[in-house]
């Protein structure tokens, strides 16, 4: 398996507080992305980083910012939570060859 | 956005039983399609990237052709069995992203 974790795994939150999901990979590949799970919408991209201090924007962007100050860390944050935000996050990492992409295990949010 | 379908939503077959399902995509500007499976509490592992119209690619029982003329891809599983049981995801590839469809829930039962 592809060395990707997330922290946290679960967290329970309350509306208008903020949040900082972590995503550490070891395999030192270039791209990274951010992806929620929805019932009904299956994996809608967030944001992406295609190298340090590189990123962009996804479809449902709103209400979230990255960071990727090295190579094996990409941060997502969500300033103010908010109960539309309560999902399932992956991250996944590519090495940009194919872009095949590896996910990591996931984040369950509840912002209450 | 480049929008994809996939159908049919959800599916459920007897062990031993062959199935497919299909993923449509723009056929402008195209340049990968991946399929990938999701098994219940697990994350999506890859199963194919096809990039040549014509493609077809294999891996055990399972198989996927690609016709990017048409804006298509099947995936094919024979001789379903219960570990097959999982959402298969297609994704069309827009620059470095994914765009991916909504996914088709196969369920077998034994």
């Amino acid at each position: 398996d592809a060395g990707i974790t997330q922290s946290p795994r679960h967290k329970v939150t309350e509306t208008g507080t903020p949040v900082t999901l972590r995503c550490h990979q070891t395999e030192n590949h270039r791209y990274m992305y951010w992806y929620r799970q929805d019932p009904g919408h299956g994996l809608r991209l967030i944001h992406y980083s295609y190298g340090v201090k590189d990123t962009d924007k996804g479809e449902v962007s709103d209400g979230y910012s990255v960071s990727r100050s090295k190579t094996e860390d990409f941060l997502l944050t969500l300033e103010s939570a908010t109960s539309s935000q309560t999902s399932v996050y992956f991250c996944a990492i590519s090495e940009g060859r194919t872009y095949e992409q590896y996910f990591g295990p996931g984040t369950r949010l509840t912002v209450t | 956005i480049l929008n994809v379908e996939q159908s049919p939503q959800s599916l459920h077959v007897q062990e031993g039983d062959s199935t497919n399902f299909t993923c449509s995509f723009p056929s402008s500007n195209f340049y990968a399609l991946h399929w990938y499976r999701w098994e219940t509490a697990k994350s999506p592992e890859a199963l194919f990237v096809m990039t040549l119209n014509g493609d077809e690619k294999k891996k055990g029982r399972i198989s996927a052709t690609l016709n990017t003329k048409e804006g298509y891809s099947y995936l094919y599983i024979k001789g379903s069995q219960p570990e097959d049981s999982a959402t298969y995801l297609c994704a069309n590839q827009a620059g470095t992203a994914l765009i991916f469809g909504k996914g088709t829930t196969l369920s077998v039962s034994s």
